[in-house]
């Protein structure tokens, strides 16, 4: 168990829709990211948070949004959702931001747009 | 965008068979790591490497980090079963780069008994 819980673990939905995925680091972590992971690219970066504020961001699309709160959950926010949106969404969390720093991966929300 | 390229794609072997998995970039990376991915979990991390032509052992994987901290490799011996998975290289950039970390597509591994 990594520490990190991520809900819900299945999403079905419809194009058009919007969709909210949660996450809760391990106890202790400041860092949340967000990957999302399908079978031809691979995990991809989407976006990070090191204690509420954003810090990197990879290839995430316009539609999508996240927040990390005080509490340091964070909720990644998919809107007007495509077919090609379907993939695993990964969170994962960190203690630091610093090189080396391990990251410790949720079991996944795994989003089916139909 | 930093890239990571891995190879193979794909292994299939015999328990008790050696293999080794590359991880290659043409950028620089202040340090590297490997995670080991099963159906319906999130990636587990095996070892982080930092220095340059480092080589650190967990029992049978030895995991080495090329001189320019470019490509690094994971050396398995006499795989078992339970070495199946999908074996994920992973780098953090320098400077402004550091706070991403970027994944390879992978090594799908599959050893038979």
């Amino acid at each position: 168990d990594s520490g990190v819980t991520q809900t819900p673990k299945h999403l079905i939905t419809a194009t058009g829709q919007r969709v909210t995925l949660r996450c809760s680091p391990r106890s202790g972590d400041l860092s949340v990211y967000w990957y999302q992971q399908s079978l031809d690219q691979g995990l991809q970066f989407l976006i990070q948070y090191y204690n509420g504020e954003e810090r990197a961001k990879g290839n995430i699309l316009e539609r999508f949004s996240a927040q990390q709160f005080p509490d340091l959950h964070s909720e990644l926010n998919l809107s007007s959702l495509e077919l090609g949106d379907s993939a695993l969404y990964f969170c994962a969390s960190s203690v630091s931001i610093l090189a080396g720093s391990p990251l410790h991966f949720g079991n996944g929300t795994r989003l089916t747009v139909t | 965008t930093q890239l990571l390229e891995q190879s193979p794609q794909f292994l299939s072997i015999q328990e008790g068979e050696n293999l080794t998995v590359y991880c290659n970039s043409s950028s620089v990376f202040s340090s590297l790591q490997w995670y080991r991915q099963e159906p319906g979990e999130g990636p587990v991390l095996l070892v982080t490497v930092v220095t340059g032509g480092e080589v650190k052992k967990l029992k049978r994987l030895t995991f080495q980090f090329g001189d320019a901290r470019k490509d690094s490799s994971l050396h398995i011996t006499a795989a078992q079963p339970g070495d199946t998975g999908l074996y994920l290289c992973a780098g953090r950039g320098t400077g402004a780069g550091s706070y991403q970390l970027t994944f390879g597509k992978g090594t799908k591994l599959s050893v038979i008994p």
